[in-house]
């Protein structure tokens, strides 16, 4: 059963702090994404990468960065966290044949204090 | 031009019901038409896809009916208890780089 597969479900940090948030897919996937779901809002889109060491900005990069140093991981950095971005964020994967085909995470529910 | 409009925000209907969700977008450039279903406490997963080729799309008690002209598409649910869930439309084409501009999504809750 191919996998997404995001390390932490549910995070609670403070103001200020620097938040990483873990994905890493089995599929052999080329294409990474992270979004962030807010309700009424849909998904938004982060940051996606292409390929290792790649990375492209999203719709909402602000207050974001990534990295992605292997096929199958990538990470969501929150350099330094705001009540603003609490949220729930998603990690998907897609080949590079179907690259609008995702497959997500469960999610990472994130609420900064 | 790269939005997707996706109505109702919440839907509530009775078993035996069927319900009907609605997309439109804009841009004529968009060729592939995806539907996600979200399950509390899950990401969401591809529940069914059209391209602009066909009308409609059936598999199994999903049905995406897809009006080229009106750059609408819906999705309709021969529904169960089981399909309560979020739902989310989106579109992609070769001027959004193939990635999905989503729908704000549409909470269903089939009462029994």
């Amino acid at each position: 059963d191919v996998k997404v597969t995001q390390s932490s479900r549910y995070l609670v940090k403070r103001t200020g702090e620097k938040v990483f948030l873990e994905c890493v897919q089995d599929m052999d996937h080329e294409n990474m994404f992270w979004y962030r779901q807010d309700p009424g809002l849909g998904l938004r889109l982060i940051y996606f990468s292409y390929d290792v060491k790649m990375k492209e900005k999203g719709d909402i990069p602000e207050g974001y960065s990534v990295s992605r140093e292997k096929k199958e991981r990538f990470s969501l950095i929150l350099e330094s966290a705001s009540t603003n971005q609490t949220s729930m964020y998603l990690c998907a994967s897609s080949p590079p044949s179907g690259a609008n085909v995702l497959t997500f995470g469960a999610g990472s529910r994130l609420t900064v204090l | 031009q790269q939005q997707v409009k996706q109505s109702p925000q919440s839907l509530i209907v009775q078993k035996g019901g069927i319900p009907i969700i609605n997309c439109a977008y804009e841009n004529t450039a968009f060729d592939y038409f995806p539907w996600y279903q979200q399950f509390p406490g899950k990401g969401p997963a591809l529940l069914i896809a059209i391209r602009p080729d066909v009308s409609e799309k059936k598999e199994g008690r999903f049905t995406i009916s897809f009006n080229k002209s009106a750059k609408q598409f819906s999705l309709h649910i021969m529904d169960q208890p089981g399909d309560s869930a979020t739902y989310f439309c989106a579109a992609s084409g070769w001027d959004s780089n193939y990635q999905l501009i989503w729908g704000a999504g549409t909470k269903l809750i089939i009462k029994p």
